[in-house]
């Protein structure tokens, strides 16, 4: 399995343009996670999906920033109009939930994005 | 979620055993214990979990005692490659079955040639 998909690796662009990252889980997980890693705030969930429902996007910072899972083998965050504080590494996970409360996560190589 | 404590870095001489600490005094009995790593630049990677009995696997040992209130992650024989940050989570069963980890600070764990 090649694991979880990330794209694309770095992404520099300008304040104020449209920003969409890409992701792409293992095969036959069914449960998705959007983090962002920052030196000031560490490791933040932004949103998290389960069998391509959206169910906990509490950590979104704001209306700028949407998720969205169409099928079982894509997502995407898109950040439109992307500003300076958002610059970071964002990392996609994904793991297959049985409800049982123990599963594991695996993360992808993240997306080092840099507005200037 | 019950909050955890980890010391904010750590030493360990290459080839020694480091041991890793954490406490979770406030874990409820549903509530696994996680630990994951993550070496500069990469995304975090799954170590182990465990619930109450101490677990071991090919990467590491996890020691939990029998309170529940706190555990140790093992790393038997400590190598350079294992310089990274290592967070201790502890989560239960959240709304709709699926996982929801949240990571705190970490230890920053730097193993000495």
């Amino acid at each position: 399995d090649a694991g979880v998909i990330q794209s694309p690796r770095h992404e520099v662009t300008e304040m104020g343009q449209e920003v969409t990252l890409r992701c792409k889980p293992i095969s036959g997980h069914n449960s998705l996670f959007w983090y962002r890693q920052t030196m000031m705030r560490g490791l933040e969930l932004l949103i998290y999906f389960n069998n391509n429902v959206p169910i906990d996007d509490s950590g979104m910072p704001e209306d700028r920033f949407s998720a969205k899972m169409p099928n079982a083998s894509f997502s995407t965050l898109k950040i439109q109009p992307s500003e300076p504080r958002d610059s970071a590494v964002y990392f996609c996970a994904s793991s297959l939930s049985r409800g049982q409360g123990n599963e594991k996560l695996f993360f992808g190589s993240g997306t080092q994005l840099s507005v200037l | 979620d019950a909050k955890t404590t980890q010391p904010t870095s750590m030493d360990c001489a290459e080839g020694r055993a480091a041991n890793l600490p954490c406490n979770h005094s406030t874990i409820s009995g549903n509530e696994y214990v996680y630990w994951y790593r993550q070496i500069h630049s990469q995304g975090p990677q799954y170590i182990i979990h465990g619930l109450k009995n101490n677990e071991t696997n090919e990467m590491a040992s996890l020691i939990i005692t029998e309170d529940r209130k706190s555990s140790t992650l093992i790393l038997p024989h400590a190598t350079l490659r294992d310089t990274a940050v290592y967070y201790c989570i502890v989560r239960a069963l959240t709304q709709g079955g699926s996982e929801k980890l949240v990571f705190g600070k970490g230890t920053k764990l730097t193993v000495n040639p």
